[in-house]
């Protein structure tokens, strides 16, 4: 099946640190990459999507300038979380669709938990 | 705005008991239907996949879909407490954009 890698899987770090995440589709191109966000028993909430090659598309309410997002790559989209603080930590996971797939159902990644102390 | 509905519960059925998780979705053209699992702590996973109406059979997952109501259920047989998790609802949203995701329902399997 389908696999969409994501690490690291636990960042803890200062605050003003920036962090990188990365994600991965192993054995699919995804054109189209996209980046959640949540926290202790709430929904996802999508932040982002990656188009690969050109800007991501950011939902209302997410700075772009925070969160970077680089899709260099059928198969890699990194989101960068710049001067973390506090208010960043949260759990993050990437999402990819698979085109050779009926519908192109999504496949996440494991999640990165971030920890700004 | 396109929207998927689903009950947040907690829905809690004993061990051996048939689980029905319900999910309901505002584009009528939508075509293809997901269901997905979250456990505590980790990230979701796909177990589902519906396209017609009727009923899709999966171990003892059955998935069925009624588009003229709009309606997409889940059906858990033989519930057992591994299967206590969150399960999304999930819409296509169209090319290039992300699935609609229904905000989930907590299934709580007693022992």
């Amino acid at each position: 099946g389908a696999v969409v890698s994501q690490h690291p899987s636990w960042v803890i770090c200062k605050s003003g640190t920036s962090v990188k995440i990365e994600c991965r589709s192993l054995d699919f191109q995804a054109t189209t990459m996209f980046w959640y966000r949540q926290f202790p028993k709430q929904s996802l909430m999508l932040m982002a999507t990656s188009n690969e090659g050109s800007k991501a598309t950011y939902e209302q309410g997410v700075e772009k300038d925070k969160f970077l997002i680089n899709h260099a790559s059928l198969t890699l989209s990194t989101l960068t979380v710049t001067s973390a603080h506090p208010e960043d930590s949260s759990f993050y996971i990437c999402s990819a669709r698979d085109p050779g797939q009926r519908g192109q159902p999504q496949h996440f990644g494991d999640g990165t938990r971030l920890s700004i102390l | 705005q396109k929207e998927v509905e689903q009950n947040s519960g907690p829905l809690s059925v004993p061990e051996g008991a048939i689980a029905s998780l319900n999910c309901t979705y505002s584009d009528r053209v939508s075509q293809s239907f997901f269901w997905y699992r979250q456990y505590s702590g980790k990230s979701p996973e796909l177990i589902m996949s519906i396209y017609s109406n009727g009923d899709k059979e999966d171990g003892r997952f059955t998935a069925q879909l009624n588009k003229a109501s709009q309606y997409v259920s889940l059906l858990i047989r033989d519930s057992q407490p591994s299967d206590s998790a969150t399960y999304l609802c999930a819409v296509n949203g169209g090319s290039g954009t992300a699935l609609i995701f229904g905000k989930g329902t907590t299934l709580s399997v007693s022992s």
